[in-house]
Order: structure tokens, then C-alpha cells, then sequence
């Protein structure tokens, strides 16, 4: 029943390294997104995709490479990891062309140490 | 999108009912007012939207004033669960061009008290 999930939950890795967060949506969505909400709780676009094409890019390092295999699917790829990558990151998820509300994954807790 | 501002706390009685206010005076017509939350530790959770009718779903209602530069969103009968960050976002709708993105303020921290 759950319809956006990220995997993993939680993610505690060090810096250098390169990590991925999966995310899958089960509505039929056209759009997904990536958000950041750092350690102050400001929520902050990072990515668009809408029918795996990208729409939205708003000034991520080119670390942070986004990956949309198919409508369902938009995974977060991140290399060199650093201390100011530490923050939840969300996936969410649109109808634009119907309801435009976004639907938001339960979030993943990324800990660079 | 335009900006909105809205109080960075307010306090509610429990089955009572809780009114948060919004001001988004540059709002342009092709804007719709947005309200999601965010229950602590969880996603957003879109509540209502709305252009320049009042609306009302299962969740809440949403009053926008007649010159749309201020709305109000009302939770009828607040309870404990109801206690978030509660975002009032205007934003286009359905413009690819726009990306469709949400612009996140920093929103009311609702306590909801017993």
C-alpha cells in the first residue's frame, strides 16, 4: 500500500564515499522530485523529473547525480561525501496534469561522519 | 513563486478548532495557494490547495480572501496528531516549464495541547 518509499531509512556512512538512495512511487506519477531538509528543517527542492526527463536542477553540486530508470523510479546517487551532505533527504511525487499534490516518501536520514 | 509569511508558532486546544493564517500579498493570479505539514520526522503531507474559492476536504478547510492576498487554513477540531509544521506554499500548477517545484518557508509550528 505504501505509496512513495526510499530505501534505506537511515544511511551512516564517512566522507569520500559514495552512496545511493533508492526511491519508488506506486501512484502512476508522471513527476518526482528530491528534496533536502537540513539540520535547521528547511525543506529544499533539489531535483525534477517528469517522464524521466529532467526538469528541475536547482544548483546541486554535480555530486549529487539523479537517475530515473523508468516513471516509478528516481534514485539519488551522491560521490565524495562530505560533512554538509548530513541531512534528510525526501522523495516525492506528482500528477501535474491532474491534482498537482505531491506525495512525499517517509525520508532518509543521511549521517556523513 | 511568491512569498508567504506566516507565524512561527501558535498553540491549539485540543478539540478545538486551530486557525492559521498566511499572507501571500504578491501572489500573481495564476497561483494557487498550497498547504501541506509535516509531522515531526515523517514527509510533507499535502492537506488542501486552492485558487481563490474557499474549499474544504476531509482534512480541513482552506478560506482565501476576496483580493487572494491572505488565506487561512482552519483545522475544525484540533487533535494531539495534529501537532506539525503546518507550510502555506503558492505556487503555478502544472507548468513543466516551472518545474512544479514546492518552495518551503519556514512555516507554523502548531501545538496542539490537550
Amino acid at each position: 500500500d505504501t505509496a512513495v518509499s526510499q530505501t534505506p531509512k537511515y544511511l551512516v556512512t564517512q566522507m569520500g564515499n559514495d552512496k545511493s538512495i533508492k526511491c519508488e512511487q506506486n501512484l502512476g506519477h508522471d513527476t518526482m522530485y528530491w528534496y533536502k531538509q537540513d539540520s535547521k528543517k528547511f525543506l529544499k527542492i533539489m531535483f525534477s523529473y517528469n517522464n524521466k526527463e529532467l526538469i528541475i536542477n536547482e544548483t546541486v553540486p554535480n555530486r549529487f547525480s539523479p537517475k530515473s530508470p523508468d516513471k516509478a523510479h528516481l534514485n539519488l546517487h551522491i560521490n565524495s561525501l562530505e560533512l554538509g551532505d548530513s541531512a534528510v533527504y525526501f522523495c516525492a511525487s506528482s500528477q501535474e496534469d491532474i491534482s498537482s499534490e505531491q506525495y512525499f516518501g517517509p525520508g532518509t536520514r543521511l549521517t556523513v561522519t | 513563486d511568491a512569498k508567504t509569511t506566516q507565524p512561527p508558532s501558535m498553540d491549539c486546544a485540543e478539540g478545538r478548532a486551530a486557525n492559521l493564517p498566511c499572507n501571500h500579498s504578491t501572489i500573481s493570479g495564476n497561483e494557487y495557494v498550497y498547504w501541506y505539514r509535516q509531522i515531526h520526522s515523517q514527509g510533507p503531507q499535502y492537506i488542501i490547495h486552492g485558487l481563490k474559492n474557499n474549499e474544504t476536504n476531509e482534512m480541513a478547510s482552506l478560506i482565501i480572501t476576496e483580493d487572494r492576498k491572505s488565506s487561512t487554513l482552519i483545522l475544525p477540531h484540533a487533535t494531539l496528531r495534529d501537532t506539525a509544521v503546518y507550510y502555506c506554499i503558492v505556487r503555478v500548477r502544472g507548468i513543466k516549464a516551472a518545474g512544479n517545484k514546492l518552495t518551503f518557508g519556514g512555516g507554523t509550528r502548531v501545538l496542539v495541547k490537550p
